[in-house]
């Protein structure tokens, strides 16, 4: 069967610093990936998504970036960390066809202090 | 342009008796409708979808979900909550031509009285 996995649960970085968060997918091949971000009392924000290795869509401007180095490895970076950027981060996968939905990650807890 | 509506931000309901959550869609598409529970500091685990066929959907944890196009809604539904159903539900809409991508409503905070 297929998991995701996401690390670490949580996060506490100072303003300025490096950020890397990681996902991985068992048990599939080339899945779509994403990352959302989810902000306190607020809904989901596509932050990019994944269609294979090395492709990278973003889909808002931002201090983040991602990369795909891997068919199931998905890694959400930052250089230096700003205020604004902590919240709820979650990974995701999915099939080819939309029709059968995500399944996420347990998520990232960050704040930046 | 495309879109999710979630009308109701919050919502309490006492244990045992029914709820249910309303989402709305734009979509030029024939969509794909997915409900999703997130429990606190949790991810989002899938309850339902609908794509095609019978417009009563049946989930997980005892709840239902059905499709009418004519009113473009996917409202879920529980006949009887239990503590353990509070959380958030967000309701979120595809298609084929969307590159998987999921649109997703800003949720509904359930709250469950004794």
């Amino acid at each position: 069967s297929q998991t995701i996995h996401q690390w670490p649960a949580t996060l506490v970085q100072p303003v300025g610093s490096p950020l890397s968060l990681e996902c991985t997918v068992e048990g599939t091949s080339n899945p779509n990936l994403y990352w959302y971000r989810q902000a306190a009392g607020r809904g989901l924000q596509l932050l990019f998504y994944s269609v294979g290795i090395g492709q990278i869509s973003s889909e808002v401007p931002q201090n983040l970036s991602a990369s795909r180095p891997q068919d199931r490895q998905f890694i959400l970076s930052s250089k230096k960390l700003l205020l604004s950027d902590s919240g709820f981060y979650l990974c995701a996968w999915s099939p080819r066809l939309t029709r059968d939905g995500y399944t996420f990650g347990s998520g990232t807890r960050l704040t930046v202090v | 342009a495309q879109s999710v509506t979630q009308p109701d931000i919050h919502i309490t309901v006492s244990e045992g008796a029914s709820l249910e959550l309303r989402c709305n869609y734009s979509y030029g598409a024939t969509p794909y409708l997915f409900w999703y529970v997130q429990s606190p500091g949790q991810g989002l685990q899938l309850l339902l979808k609908y794509f095609s066929g019978d417009t009563l959907v049946q989930g997980i944890k005892g709840f239902e979900a059905e499709f009418k196009r004519s009113q473009s809604s996917f409202n879920l539904r529980k006949p009887s909550v239990h503590w353990s159903d509070a959380a958030e539900y967000f309701c979120a809409v595809g298609a084929d031509d969307s590159w998987g991508k999921l649109q997703f409503g800003a949720g509904t905070q359930v709250v469950v009285t004794p």
